[in-house]
């Protein structure tokens, strides 16, 4: 079936360490959203990616899309305790009618 | 954060018995979503629907039925609940099927 895989499923980093999490898919994305998601709580939109190499920054996060449009990472520099939680790519796979969500990376981070 | 509104936020039941969880939006998206989460899945789309009474299946759609009478409320129904669908279930809503989806604060569902 369609998947969009994301690794690694777990990251533990000292605080102040970079931090990156990829996402994958077998077939071409239409776009590519992030999410985040603290322990507890509810997955929240952080941005969508649409073109080609796309590159959007937030502060410490930053975000690419592959130029074949089937990858996906999402940087983190220099993290802070508040980083931690479970980050989830989801990809719209092209002439299908669903966002399809990766497995998602859990953070901790050792303050 | 969203108009979303998911109920109940917790509930247990026992092996065989009907569950019917809501979800209520106050921002009239067309896209209302339901999804289960469990250790090792990630998030996993069950029932969706794209308009009053249009809905379709998702990919772990056996066992759960939907039903959308009107725009703000989107209801999943377990027929003959059983232990394997204990889980935390999440709404969504979105404008457009390419568009951000906001989730609901999760039900979280124990069949024993």
């Amino acid at each position: 079936g369609q998947q969009v895989m994301q690794i690694p499923q777990y990251q533990h980093v000292q605080e102040g360490e970079d931090f990156t999490t990829y996402c994958n898919s077998s077939t071409t994305l239409s776009n590519i959203q992030w999410y985040k998601q603290r322990p507890g709580g509810h997955p929240v939109f952080l941005i969508q990616l649409v073109k080609s190499g796309e590159v959007k920054k937030q502060k410490r996060l930053t975000f690419q899309f592959g130029e074949a449009k089937k990858n996906s990472s999402l940087h983190i520099t220099a993290t802070q305790t508040t980083d931690v939680g479970t980050y989830f790519c989801a990809g719209y796979i092209q002439g299908a009618q669903k966002l399809v969500f990766g497995q998602g990376t859990r953070l901790t981070i050792n303050p | 954060d969203a108009g979303i509104t998911q109920s109940p936020r917790h509930k247990v039941t026992e092996t065989g018995t009907p569950v019917t969880l809501r979800c209520h939006q106050t921002e009239n998206h067309r896209y209302m979503y339901w999804y289960r989460q469990d250790p090792g899945h990630g998030l996993r789309l069950i029932h969706y629907s794209y308009g009053v009474k249009d809905t379709d299946k998702g990919e772990v759609s056996d066992g759960y039925s939907v039903s959308r009478s009107k725009t703000e409320d989107f209801l999943l129904t377990l027929e003959s609940a059983t232990s394997s669908q204990t889980s935390v279930y999440f709404c969504a809503i979105s404008e457009g099927s390419r568009q951000p989806q906001h989730f609901g604060d999760g039900t979280r569902l124990s069949i024993l």
